[in-house]
């Protein structure tokens, strides 16, 4: 069975850092490549950033470039997002999700299996 | 990037009644190298993480009723359940995956009337 445990939300201060990590099992997790995909309170699914299975490749959103880094240890089937310079706009929900495919590309983009979310909270 | 425009942003159906969504993208997901539109569905519930539903554009994830049907090409997409039942209860999302970023269609929140 496929699993995604996101971890790692919380307050933060405008202008912090926060780490958020996404435990996968059930599969073999170097096949696929990862998404986080964020949610605002009562908003809609927004992508921020993806890559691929073996870690090469790397996709952002342009409302986190320069600001967010993905990353991945396939040795430990987790995947990983680096957030600074947080703002009150970033504040979601923020889920992993197993994409469909080794690459972003096509099937890479699309998510078969969502972990159930981390609240990220950016508040003073 | 690629826009995903879902009509309406609200719907309410009777129970056993049919429920149709549409999806329009700002330009094709036709993904030449299987020839297949990159077009999915994703229902999600009320404090739930989304569902697979469909992906390239017509086909059932596993265990996924068949009351739910999507169809389209191109451009144009619509998701389809042929008789309403109470827990389809949920926000639809298209989302088009041909391009990095991908982009979510706004959301159809579906209620009973």
């Amino acid at each position: 069975e496929v699993q995604l445990l996101e971890s790692g939300g919380g307050l933060v201060q405008p202008g912090g850092s926060l780490r958020l990590s996404c435990a996968a099992s059930g599969f073999t997790f170097t096949n696929y490549a990862m998404s986080w995909v964020r949610q605002a309170p009562g908003k809609g699914l927004e992508w921020v950033s993806a890559i691929s299975g073996s870690g090469d490749s790397t996709y952002y959103a342009d409302f986190v470039k320069g600001r967010f880094t993905i990353s991945r240890d396939n040795s430990k089937n987790t995947l990983y997002l680096q957030m600074k310079s947080l703002r009150a706009e970033d504040t979601a929900v923020y889920y992993c999700a197993k994409g469909a495919a080794v690459v972003v590309v096509a099937a890479g983009g699309l998510f078969d299996y969502w972990g159930q979310g981390t609240l990220v909270t950016v508040s003073s | 990037d690629i826009v995903m425009t879902q009509s309406p942003d609200s719907l309410a159906v009777s129970l056993g009644e049919r429920a149709t969504i549409s999806c329009k993208s700002s330009q094709s997901v036709l993904y030449s190298s299987n020839n297949k539109n990159c077009l999915a569905w994703y229902q999600q519930k009320p404090g739930q993480p989304p569902k697979l539903l469909i992906y390239w554009a017509s086909t059932r994830e596993y265990g996924v009723p068949d009351r739910f049907s999507a169809s389209g090409s191109g451009t144009d997409f619509t998701l389809t359940i042929s008789s309403l039942q109470a827990e389809d209860v949920a926000v639809y999302y298209c989302q088009e995956y041909y391009s990095t970023p991908c982009s979510f269609g706004q959301g159809t929140k579906l209620e009973i009337k």
